[in-house]
């Protein structure tokens, strides 16, 4: 069966410092999609990147960036510069070719960033 | 273009009770997905639609429902609420139904069973 695991419960960091959030996942399909959110204290989870199975190019985009290896199962994310904006649970998820769009989510990592 | 809306936000219910909530998609979406986020569990998927179909259902008890109309809004129903059911209940929609569509969610129904 499919699973995400986010091994950070909560990471707490200071304004301006780069911090990186784990993500390993599990599935038996060779086909996949992967995904992050965000969920700000509002609630609502902000679509933040998918990746597909079969691209593994690491991407950046302002001060994010994600790295997705294969080999050992992850899709890690990376905030440069952080910012107390930035504050927030980061969900991580997957989606696999037979789930139709289902989302399977792992815990979330709480971020804090303080002034 | 106007996101997932849902309705109510916020919702306090007895034991026992049966409650709906309704989620509308974001326009031109014609597939909904409804899930549970609790502190304990996280995020769990309950049930998607697609035109009108149940095409995935997460492992929730039959007291969890829900149904979509010709206009794509949905509604999820839970009968009989126990106190494990206060949670976050979230919507989501997407394009299709095929997995590579990222899903847009709604700001959640806050519901307390008391």
């Amino acid at each position: 069966a499919q699973k995400v695991t986010q091994a950070q419960t909560e990471i707490s960091v200071v304004e301006k410092e780069d911090v990186t959030l784990d993500c390993v996942y599990e599935t038996r399909d060779t086909t996949y999609y992967l995904f992050w959110y965000k969920q700000p204290p509002s609630g609502e989870l902000v679509f933040l990147i998918r990746r597909n199975s079969f691209d593994e190019q690491n991407e950046i985009s302002g001060r994010y960036s994600w790295n997705f290896q294969k080999s050992t199962s992850s899709f890690n994310f990376t905030i440069t510069a952080s910012q107390v904006v930035d504050s927030a649970v980061y969900f991580c998820a997957l989606s696999e070719a037979r789930g139709y769009s289902t989302l399977t989510f792992g815990k979330g990592t709480m971020l804090l960033v303080s002034p | 273009k106007a996101g997932v809306t849902q309705t109510p936000r916020y919702l306090i219910k007895t034991r026992g009770q049966q409650v709906t909530l309704s989620c509308s998609p974001i326009s031109g979406h014609r597939s909904v997905s409804w899930y549970q986020q609790t502190p304990g569990q996280g995020l769990q998927f309950l049930f998607e639609y697609f035109s009108e179909t149940q095409r995935n259902k997460g492992n929730f008890p039959g007291r969890f429902s829900g149904r979509q109309f010709s206009n794509s809004r949905s509604e999820m129903n839970v009968s009989t609420l126990e106190l494990g059911d206060s949670a976050l209940y979230l919507c989501a929609s997407s394009f299709g139904t095929e997995h590579s569509y990222e899903q847009y969610f709604g700001p959640g129904t806050r519901l307390t069973v008391t």
